[in-house]
Protein backbone atom coordinates (compact mmCIF):
# COMPACT_ATOMS: atom_id res chain seq x y z
CA UNK A 1 0.00 0.00 0.00
CA UNK A 2 1.04 3.60 -0.94
CA UNK A 3 2.35 5.50 2.09
CA UNK A 4 2.72 9.18 2.79
CA UNK A 5 6.72 10.42 1.08
CA UNK A 6 9.00 13.37 2.38
CA UNK A 7 11.72 14.55 0.45
CA UNK A 8 14.39 15.06 1.02
CA UNK A 9 15.24 12.66 3.49
CA UNK A 10 18.51 14.33 4.87
CA UNK A 11 19.17 18.02 4.69
CA UNK A 12 22.11 20.51 5.67
CA UNK A 13 21.64 23.98 6.19
CA UNK A 14 23.91 26.53 7.57
CA UNK A 15 22.23 28.90 9.96
CA UNK A 16 20.12 32.08 8.70
CA UNK A 17 19.57 29.88 4.94
CA UNK A 18 16.55 28.59 3.95
CA UNK A 19 14.67 25.10 3.83
CA UNK A 20 11.75 23.93 1.95
CA UNK A 21 10.34 20.24 3.31
CA UNK A 22 7.94 18.52 0.83
CA UNK A 23 5.35 16.04 1.92
CA UNK A 24 3.26 13.91 -0.54
CA UNK A 25 0.41 12.54 1.54
CA UNK A 26 -1.22 8.70 1.02
CA UNK A 27 -3.91 8.79 -1.85
CA UNK A 28 -7.19 9.97 -1.19
CA UNK A 29 -5.97 11.12 2.27
CA UNK A 30 -7.47 14.81 3.13
CA UNK A 31 -5.52 16.00 6.07
CA UNK A 32 -1.84 16.27 6.35
CA UNK A 33 -0.16 17.55 9.49
CA UNK A 34 3.62 18.75 10.45
CA UNK A 35 4.91 17.00 13.27
CA UNK A 36 8.85 18.44 14.48
CA UNK A 37 10.88 16.19 16.31
CA UNK A 38 13.96 17.07 18.62
CA UNK A 39 16.65 14.41 19.71
CA UNK A 40 14.75 12.55 22.47
CA UNK A 41 11.58 14.38 22.52
CA UNK A 42 7.94 13.53 21.76
CA UNK A 43 6.90 14.59 18.20
CA UNK A 44 5.37 18.25 18.55
CA UNK A 45 2.59 19.39 16.40
CA UNK A 46 3.59 22.60 13.64
CA UNK A 47 0.31 22.82 11.36
CA UNK A 48 -2.35 20.86 9.56
CA UNK A 49 -4.54 21.06 6.01
CA UNK A 50 -7.58 19.55 5.56
CA UNK A 51 -8.53 19.80 2.17
CA UNK A 52 -6.17 22.15 1.22
CA UNK A 53 -7.31 24.65 3.77
CA UNK A 54 -5.34 25.31 6.99
CA UNK A 55 -6.89 23.55 9.99
CA UNK A 56 -4.90 23.79 13.53
CA UNK A 57 -1.44 25.76 14.37
CA UNK A 58 0.81 24.60 16.59
CA UNK A 59 4.03 25.45 18.17
CA UNK A 60 4.95 26.77 14.81
CA UNK A 61 7.27 30.00 14.39
CA UNK A 62 6.81 33.07 12.45
CA UNK A 63 9.89 31.87 10.08
CA UNK A 64 7.84 28.66 9.07
CA UNK A 65 4.71 28.35 6.74
CA UNK A 66 3.38 26.16 4.83
CA UNK A 67 0.78 25.20 2.47
CA UNK A 68 -1.38 22.35 0.76
CA UNK A 69 -1.42 22.42 -2.93
CA UNK A 70 -4.26 21.44 -5.01
CA UNK A 71 -2.50 17.91 -5.35
CA UNK A 72 -3.08 17.65 -1.57
CA UNK A 73 1.13 17.35 -1.34
CA UNK A 74 2.22 19.91 1.30
CA UNK A 75 5.50 21.55 1.95
CA UNK A 76 6.94 23.12 5.07
CA UNK A 77 8.99 26.06 4.35
CA UNK A 78 11.31 27.22 7.25
CA UNK A 79 13.20 30.39 6.78
CA UNK A 80 16.10 32.04 9.13
CA UNK A 81 17.32 28.64 10.33
CA UNK A 82 18.86 28.71 13.87
CA UNK A 83 20.59 25.96 15.42
CA UNK A 84 17.39 25.10 16.82
CA UNK A 85 15.61 23.84 13.78
CA UNK A 86 17.66 21.02 13.91
CA UNK A 87 15.38 18.36 14.08
CA UNK A 88 13.35 14.87 12.39
CA UNK A 89 10.29 16.87 10.66
CA UNK A 90 7.52 14.58 9.92
CA UNK A 91 4.63 14.55 8.00
CA UNK A 92 1.56 12.76 8.54
CA UNK A 93 -1.88 12.06 6.47
CA UNK A 94 -5.15 10.87 7.41
CA UNK A 95 -8.40 9.91 5.69
CA UNK A 96 -11.22 12.42 8.04
CA UNK A 97 -10.92 11.25 11.17
CA UNK A 98 -8.89 8.09 10.97
CA UNK A 99 -5.05 7.45 11.77
CA UNK A 100 -2.44 9.41 11.41
CA UNK A 101 -0.12 7.91 8.93
CA UNK A 102 3.34 9.08 9.40
CA UNK A 103 5.54 9.56 6.76
CA UNK A 104 9.76 8.31 7.06
CA UNK A 105 10.60 12.23 8.41
CA UNK A 106 13.27 14.49 6.81
CA UNK A 107 16.28 15.16 9.35
CA UNK A 108 17.13 18.86 9.07
CA UNK A 109 21.22 19.94 10.61
CA UNK A 110 21.80 23.27 10.99
CA UNK A 111 24.95 24.10 11.14
CA UNK B 1 -5.24 22.56 25.46
CA UNK B 2 -4.36 18.68 25.69
CA UNK B 3 -1.92 17.81 27.97
CA UNK B 4 -0.55 14.02 28.33
CA UNK B 5 1.73 12.17 31.06
CA UNK B 6 3.41 8.84 30.11
CA UNK B 7 4.94 6.83 32.60
CA UNK B 8 7.55 5.14 32.66
CA UNK B 9 10.14 7.21 31.00
CA UNK B 10 12.10 3.77 30.76
CA UNK B 11 11.32 -0.16 31.43
CA UNK B 12 13.64 -2.78 31.22
CA UNK B 13 11.69 -6.31 30.64
CA UNK B 14 13.16 -9.80 30.66
CA UNK B 15 12.06 -11.73 27.70
CA UNK B 16 8.98 -13.30 27.84
CA UNK B 17 7.91 -11.07 30.91
CA UNK B 18 4.94 -8.23 30.31
CA UNK B 19 5.43 -4.55 29.66
CA UNK B 20 3.01 -1.95 31.24
CA UNK B 21 3.35 1.84 29.88
CA UNK B 22 0.22 4.23 31.61
CA UNK B 23 -0.70 7.34 30.51
CA UNK B 24 -3.04 10.08 31.78
CA UNK B 25 -5.06 12.74 29.55
CA UNK B 26 -6.09 16.49 30.95
CA UNK B 27 -8.97 17.20 28.23
CA UNK B 28 -12.58 15.32 28.98
CA UNK B 29 -13.09 15.63 25.27
CA UNK B 30 -10.57 13.80 23.81
CA UNK B 31 -12.10 10.59 22.09
CA UNK B 32 -8.99 8.60 20.63
CA UNK B 33 -5.80 7.18 21.82
CA UNK B 34 -3.49 5.90 19.66
CA UNK B 35 -0.24 3.99 20.43
CA UNK B 36 3.07 4.47 18.69
CA UNK B 37 6.08 2.48 18.36
CA UNK B 38 9.62 4.42 17.17
CA UNK B 39 12.48 2.58 16.59
CA UNK B 40 15.70 5.29 16.84
CA UNK B 41 15.62 7.45 14.10
CA UNK B 42 12.77 5.84 12.40
CA UNK B 43 8.98 7.31 11.69
CA UNK B 44 6.48 6.74 14.61
CA UNK B 45 4.29 3.36 13.52
CA UNK B 46 0.71 2.92 14.91
CA UNK B 47 0.45 -0.58 16.64
CA UNK B 48 -2.52 -0.19 18.54
CA UNK B 49 -5.40 2.29 18.89
CA UNK B 50 -8.80 2.84 21.22
CA UNK B 51 -11.71 5.02 21.17
CA UNK B 52 -13.73 6.48 23.85
CA UNK B 53 -16.56 4.01 23.48
CA UNK B 54 -14.57 1.02 23.82
CA UNK B 55 -12.93 0.01 27.51
CA UNK B 56 -10.51 -2.38 25.85
CA UNK B 57 -8.56 -3.75 22.66
CA UNK B 58 -6.37 -6.44 21.83
CA UNK B 59 -4.35 -7.34 19.21
CA UNK B 60 -2.29 -10.93 19.75
CA UNK B 61 0.68 -9.72 22.29
CA UNK B 62 -0.88 -6.16 22.41
CA UNK B 63 -3.65 -4.65 24.78
CA UNK B 64 -4.73 -1.11 25.44
CA UNK B 65 -7.33 -0.15 28.21
CA UNK B 66 -9.20 3.09 28.85
CA UNK B 67 -10.45 4.14 31.76
CA UNK B 68 -12.77 7.28 30.71
CA UNK B 69 -13.39 8.74 34.32
CA UNK B 70 -10.20 8.73 35.64
CA UNK B 71 -9.01 9.94 31.97
CA UNK B 72 -6.20 7.23 31.98
CA UNK B 73 -5.05 4.68 29.57
CA UNK B 74 -2.46 2.47 29.41
CA UNK B 75 -0.66 -0.31 26.98
CA UNK B 76 0.03 -4.27 27.52
CA UNK B 77 2.42 -6.40 25.76
CA UNK B 78 3.09 -9.96 26.94
CA UNK B 79 5.35 -12.22 26.14
CA UNK B 80 8.01 -9.74 25.14
CA UNK B 81 10.56 -10.39 22.05
CA UNK B 82 14.13 -8.48 22.02
CA UNK B 83 11.99 -6.75 18.79
CA UNK B 84 10.04 -5.40 21.03
CA UNK B 85 13.00 -3.26 22.43
CA UNK B 86 11.90 0.78 20.61
CA UNK B 87 10.39 3.86 22.54
CA UNK B 88 6.28 3.89 22.83
CA UNK B 89 4.55 7.12 22.76
CA UNK B 90 0.95 7.20 23.78
CA UNK B 91 -1.18 10.24 22.26
CA UNK B 92 -4.98 11.74 22.92
CA UNK B 93 -6.84 13.71 20.21
CA UNK B 94 -10.59 14.73 19.33
CA UNK B 95 -11.72 12.89 16.65
CA UNK B 96 -15.43 14.25 15.15
CA UNK B 97 -17.21 14.12 11.70
CA UNK B 98 -15.46 17.41 10.72
CA UNK B 99 -12.30 15.85 10.77
CA UNK B 100 -8.85 14.91 12.83
CA UNK B 101 -6.87 17.15 15.21
CA UNK B 102 -3.55 17.34 16.23
CA UNK B 103 -2.19 14.34 18.35
CA UNK B 104 -0.51 15.35 21.57
CA UNK B 105 1.76 13.00 22.37
CA UNK B 106 2.89 11.68 26.04
CA UNK B 107 6.65 11.76 26.35
CA UNK B 108 7.79 8.48 25.35
CA UNK B 109 9.15 5.48 27.19
CA UNK B 110 11.96 3.68 26.09
CA UNK B 111 11.49 -0.30 26.62
CA UNK B 112 14.06 -2.64 26.33
CA UNK B 113 13.89 -6.16 26.56
CA UNK B 114 16.34 -7.75 28.04
CA UNK B 115 17.11 -11.37 26.60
Amino acid sequence: AAGVIQSPRHLIKEKRETATLKCYPIPRHDTVYWYQQGPGQDPQFLISFYEKMQSDKGSIPDRFSAQQFSDYHSELNMSSLELGDSALYFCASSLGGNTQYFGPGTRLTVL
Amino acid sequence: GENVEQHPSTLSVQEGDSAVIKCTYSDSASNYFPWYKQELGKRPQLIIDIRSNVGEKKDQRIAVTLNKTAKHFSLHITETQPEDSAVYFCAANRVSNFGNEKLTFGTGTRLTIIP
